[in-house]
């Protein structure tokens, strides 16, 4: 079983609309989550950390549930500019190693 | 201020050679870690290195390996090159403080791509 799941997608959604995604991870031991977004031929990028309690940036929402093992992103009023691929991340035992998930392909349309 | 820099951008090898990328991270920060991505996945921990020590290895065989010098900058090299092995590689800086990591995870430079023919 791979260490983080995520559905590849993609999800095609119109501008405005609201989109979730959603990752599984198998460590239960795991203390760090993260979402990044990906550019395409570009590095990962930093979105936002996800917190136990949630987490909200702007139009971004994160949600952690330990019990189930999995971390959301909610994306709120759809932009044409958030069209990428965003990648869930969990670290492992320790600090030195994070998991990637395959990433989640969003495409904003007109 | 510089973020993290990885030399070179594009590089085109054949199959059995040797290849090394190099990787700055940014000021301050102690810890580099190098990622493989290959097209379509997510990227995959190879190594981390902090104050010259490796500090974590990834699923990856021997023939990857990797150190870091004293001004942290760091080096990835790779033997005996297989088509497989034709990815983005990317180096990621941290504080390598795990409370720095937990809260905001790693910064990472705009990768190596790697073509193996």
């Amino acid at each position: 079983r791979k260490e983080v799941e995520q559905d590849p997608g993609p999800f095609n959604v119109p501008e405005g609309a609201t989109v979730a995604f959603n990752c599984t991870y198998s460590n239960s031991a795991s203390q760090s989550f993260f979402w990044y977004r990906q550019d395409c031929r570009k590095e990962p990028k930093l979105l936002m950390s996800v917190y136990s309690s949630g987490n909200e940036d702007g139009r971004f929402t994160a949600q952690l549930n330990r019990a189930s093992q999995y971390i959301s992103l909610l994306i709120r009023d759809s932009k044409l500019s958030d069209s990428a691929t965003y990648l869930c991340v969990v670290n492992g035992i320790s600090f030195n190693k994070f998991y990637f998930g395959s990433g989640t392909k969003l495409n904003v349309k007109p | 201020d510089a973020g993290v820099t990885q030399s070179p951008t594009h590089l085109i090898k054949t199959r059995g050679q040797h290849v090394t990328l190099r990787c700055s991270p940014i000021s301050g920060h102690k810890s580099v870690s190098w990622y493989q991505q290959v097209l379509g996945q997510g990227p995959q921990f190879i190594f981390q290195y902090y104050e010259k020590e490796e500090r974590g290895r990834g699923n990856f065989p021997d023939r990857f390996s990797a150190r870091q010098f004293p001004n942290y900058s760091s080096e990835l090299n790779v033997n005996a090159l297989l088509l497989g092995d034709s990815a983005l590689y990317l180096c990621a800086s941290s504080l390598d403080r795990p409370s720095h990591i937990a809260n905001y995870g790693y910064t990472f430079g705009s990768g190596t791509r790697l073509t193996v023919v």
